[in-house]
């Protein structure tokens, strides 16, 4: 089936401890995008790529990094500096231009141990 | 700026209750496209709608409507005898040329349908 895979469903990181969210597609979606979603303040943009090798901070990039190596793939790493990691966290596709809708994943719900 | 604005957090209704949630947004843009989304339990969410800036038909698709103002820059949701499966958080959104194709979300409006 074609669609959005974002692995794992829950994570626990421990203090000082990179972790690394998966997001994989395979609707040959050109642009993806990583959001933060906590409760009662919507969805913030954390980065997105727009291409293959580029991506670009969204609202909320401090403490995150990601890689954009294959168009199907586009991983988020939660670093030590993000001091307030525990959210869910969204994956999204969609073919470039404004007019695109996006395409979701079924999140990861990353919390402090 | 741009801004989109859901006043309602949340909408309690009873199964068959019509219930409509409000999206206002601001932009300066002439050039722009309106999206709702859903958000079941699950957590993904589902791309309902998209309306471009040109286009102020409402539209109607089956239990769902939406109805789009420019003069009031509102694209508001209806849905028609709801039921308890309607229960998720909506979002409506906009994105503009000028974004970059960065969507910009409204806080959202969690709405319950009891039976």
């Amino acid at each position: 089936d074609g669609g959005i895979t974002q692995s794992p469903k829950y994570l626990f990181r421990k203090e000082g401890q990179n972790v690394t969210l998966s997001c994989e597609q395979n609707l040959n979606h050109d642009a993806m995008y990583w959001y933060r979603q906590d409760p009662g303040q919507g969805l913030r943009l954390i980065y997105y790529s727009q291409i293959v090798n580029d991506f670009q901070k969204g609202d909320i990039a401090e403490g995150y990094s990601v890689s954009r190596e294959k168009k199907e793939s586009f991983p988020l790493t939660v670093t030590s500096a993000q001091k307030n990691p525990t959210a869910f966290y969204l994956c999204a596709s969609g073919d470039r231009g404004i007019r695109q809708p996006q395409h979701f994943g079924d999140g990861t719900r990353l919390s402090i141990l | 700026a741009q801004k989109v604005t859901q006043a309602q957090t949340e909408i309690s209704v009873v199964e068959k209750e019509d219930v409509t949630l409000d999206c206002v947004y601001e932009t300066r843009d002439t050039t722009y496209y309106l999206f709702w989304y859903k958000q079941p339990p699950s957590g993904e969410l589902v791309f309902l709608i998209r309306r471009n800036s040109f286009d102020e038909q409402n539209e109607i698709s089956g239990r769902y409507s939406w109805n789009f103002q420019k003069s009031t820059s509102s694209f508001n949701f209806t849905i028609t005898a709801s039921q308890v499966v309607d229960s998720a958080v909506y979002f409506c959104a906009l994105n503009k040329a000028s974004n970059t194709g960065k969507l910009i979300f409204g806080q959202g409006t969690t709405l319950q349908v009891k039976p």
